[in-house]
């Protein structure tokens, strides 16, 4: 079975510093893809960043951007000059080849951005 | 365009009372998804429409829930006789195609935030 784990609940950071949160997943499988969903108080889950398991670069979106370790299991997103809006719970999500597109997630970080 | 709408937005009941829970999905998008989000977890899985092909209801907790899709687009799941651990958020989302491109992006509704009391 899958599975995806954040180990952190909350975490907290200064605007404009740097933070990262963690992520571990568990599967036999070879081809995946890994997500990380920003969920604000609004609800509205958003995309922030995907990853291709096959691609050995990391990925990156503007202030976003993950440290994948396939042989650890790990994806980590780093988020740079960390801004009050990116106050917002963030879900890990992972996603496997010849299931039906369903994504598994992990139970989320919260984190609070303070000015 | 417009994104993946829900409504209601919130929903409070008593319980033994069934809910209905509507998503209209992207225009085009032949995949859609029922997740549930209770209080401090993840989302869970529960239901899948692809196209006209027999929705995958492995997710579905139990036999009071179940969901369908009416002309491959709107999608009504249903919940009867509620239950007070029913209470969460419910989010549905759409994709282009589904799991027939790993990798698709979901975009997902508000949700509807369901009360049992």
């Amino acid at each position: 079975a899958q599975t995806v784990t954040q180990s952190q609940p909350e975490m907290s950071v200064q605007e404009a510093e740097t933070v990262t949160l963690s992520c571990t997943y568990d599967t036999s499988e070879s081809n995946y893809y890994l997500f990380w969903y920003k969920q604000p108080p609004s609800r509205q889950m958003i995309l922030v960043i995907r990853q291709e398991a096959y691609k050995q670069q990391n990925a990156t979106e503007n202030r976003f951007s993950v440290n994948f370790q396939k042989a650890a299991k790990s994806f980590s997103l780093k988020i740079s000059d960390s801004q009050l809006g990116d106050t917002a719970m963030y879900f890990c999500a992972f996603m496997y080849g010849g299931s039906q597109g369903n994504l598994i997630f992990g139970k989320g970080t919260k984190l609070s951005v303070k000015p | 365009g417009a994104g993946v709408s829900q409504s209601p937005s919130n929903k409070v009941t008593e319980k033994g009372k069934d809910v209905e829970l509507r998503c209209d999905p992207i225009s085009g998008h032949t995949a859609l998804y029922w997740y549930r989000q209770s209080l401090g977890q993840g989302l869970e899985f529960l239901i899948y429409f692809q196209g006209n092909s027999a929705p995958d209801k492995s997710g579905l907790p139990s036999d009071r829930f179940s969901a369908e899709r009416t002309g491959g687009s709107v999608s009504t799941l249903t919940i009867q006789r509620t239950q007070q651990e029913d209470s969460a958020v419910y989010l549905c989302a759409s994709s282009l195609n589904g799991g027939a491109t790993l990798g698709n992006e979901q975009f997902f509704g508000p949700g509807t935030r369901l009360t049992v009391l």
